[in-house]
């Protein structure tokens, strides 16, 4: 099973529309989740950490399930501007059982359209 | 913002040739790494340094790869003898600490190709 999995997309959705994006992680014992946002040929940048309770940033809300080991981000009110490639990133975990590195699913592409 | 800055931004080379990537990670971080990513595919675990050595390496980072911290700023990335595969775009990053949630910080990346 692949460490971190995300549906590739594209998500091809008209300006104003919600979008959703899934992605489940294989490794239990993770601890920290991000939503990392690539635009082409650039850097990953850090959209939003994701907590246990849910966390809301604008137009974002980012959701964690530990049980089910599924991380989600619900973007409302696309803009044009939202159109790149949206990271699920999960930290790995040390033999140690500390914080390793980070892992990042292959990314969803979402393109809104005007 | 602080930045990673990495450098150049484009390196063309011959198979076989050795190249060194350079990064500039943010200054009070103590924890760096180095990603890669082949067009079209996703971001990779390279290496993590901590402390003046490695602390973790994926199965990429093959006797071909080497990191190094010569002073008090940089952070590179040495491979002694590309291959056509090893074309990609390289990134740097950098983060205070490996604590729960703790944010890394990128930098624009070096796109290396191999001829």
């Amino acid at each position: 099973r692949k460490e971190v999995e995300q549906d590739p997309g594209p998500f091809n959705v008209p300006e104003g529309a919600t979008v959703a994006f899934n992605c489940t992680y294989s490794n239990s014992a993770s601890q920290s989740f991000f939503w990392y946002r690539q635009d082409c040929r650039k850097e990953p940048k850090l959209l939003m950490s994701v907590y246990s309770s849910g966390n809301e940033d604008g137009r974002f809300t980012a959701q964690l399930n530990r049980a089910s080991q599924y991380i989600s981000l619900l973007i409302r009110d696309s803009k044009l501007s939202d159109s790149a490639t949206y990271l699920c990133v999960v930290n790995s975990m040390n033999y140690g059982g500390s914080q390793g590195n980070l892992i990042f699913g292959k990314g969803t592409k979402l393109s809104v359209k005007p | 913002e602080p930045e990673v800055t990495q450098t150049p931004s484009h390196q063309v080379t011959q198979m076989g040739q050795e190249v060194i990537l350079r990064c500039v990670p943010i200054s009070n971080h103590l924890y760096f790494y180095w990603y890669r990513q082949i067009l079209g595919q996703k971001v990779e675990f390279l290496v993590s340094f901590y402390n003046n050595e490695i602390s973790e390496k994926s199965e990429i980072f093959d006797d071909q790869f080497s990191v190094e911290r010569p002073d008090g700023s940089n952070f590179t990335l040495k491979i002694r003898s590309t291959k056509l595969e090893d074309s990609a775009m390289y990134f740097c990053a950098s983060r205070f600490s490996q604590s729960m949630g703790e944010k890394l910080f990128f930098g624009s990346g070096t796109q290396l190709s191999v001829l």
